[in-house]
């Protein structure tokens, strides 16, 4: 079976400050990688995603995310991030081969500061 | 329509009560997919939909629920005999076609409280 942890609840940061979202995951087979973001009271966006090729990846509204197989990682940064960036994100993992269907984290909270 | 459409948006039941929870994909997508999401966590997988056919149902909780396509365009989550834990947002996402790499659109949500 497949499961995804997302290491932090909550990550409190100021504008214009760096950040990092941690997600790491556990599958006996290949995975695909997303990485959605839900703003308040609308459904959830996919960012960006890992399905081969370039381990760096990058998606909107700046967003980048590094697949790491050796750590079965998929850490989700910014280097600059906006007030507008305040939203749950939400890493997720699908089967190599499947049909899209999504196995989630529990989410990260991320509230940026002025 | 643009997006993938949920309704209602809010829906309030007594324990006990039957509701019915509806999604308007996008228009012409295939796959079809509605996930619960509890309160703090993130969205489970219920049951899949290529066209009318559900090929998966594995994330049923209970045989209190079911999901219908029947034209391969709206469908219907129907929940029975409604109890607590079953309070939750409902989401509902499709795609153009089946392949797992495939973008997902979902909609804003049901949430559904059950009192």
């Amino acid at each position: 079976a497949q499961s995804v942890t997302q290491l932090d609840s909550q990550v409190p940061v100021f504008e214009e400050a760096p950040v990092e979202l941690r997600c790491n995951y556990s599958s006996s087979v290949s995975v695909y990688l997303f990485w959605y973001v839900q703003y308040p009271n609308q459904g959830l966006q996919l960012l960006l995603k890992y399905l081969s090729g370039s381990t760096l990846v990058k998606g909107i509204n700046g967003f980048e995310a590094e697949f790491n197989k050796s750590q079965t990682s998929f850490h989700l940064r910014k280097p600059s991030v906006h007030i507008s960036d305040t939203a749950e994100y939400f890493c997720a993992v699908s089967l190599y081969g499947g049909y899209n269907k999504l196995i989630f984290g529990a989410g990260t909270r991320l509230a940026v500061h002025p | 329509g643009a997006g993938v459409s949920q309704s209602p948006r809010y829906k309030v039941a007594k324990r006990g009560q039957d509701v019915a929870l509806r999604c308007d994909p996008i228009s012409g997508h295939v796959s079809l997919f509605w996930y619960q999401q509890a309160l703090g966590q993130g969205p489970e997988f219920l049951t899949y939909f290529q066209n009318e056919a559900q090929l998966d149902k594995s994330g049923l909780p209970s045989d209190r629920f079911f999901a219908e396509r029947p034209e391969g365009s709206v469908s219907t989550l129907k929940i029975q005999r409604t109890q607590q834990e079953d309070s939750a947002v409902y989401l509902c996402a499709s795609s153009a076609r089946a392949p797992t790499n495939e973008k997902l659109f979902f909609g804003s949500g049901t949430q559904l409280s059950v009192l």
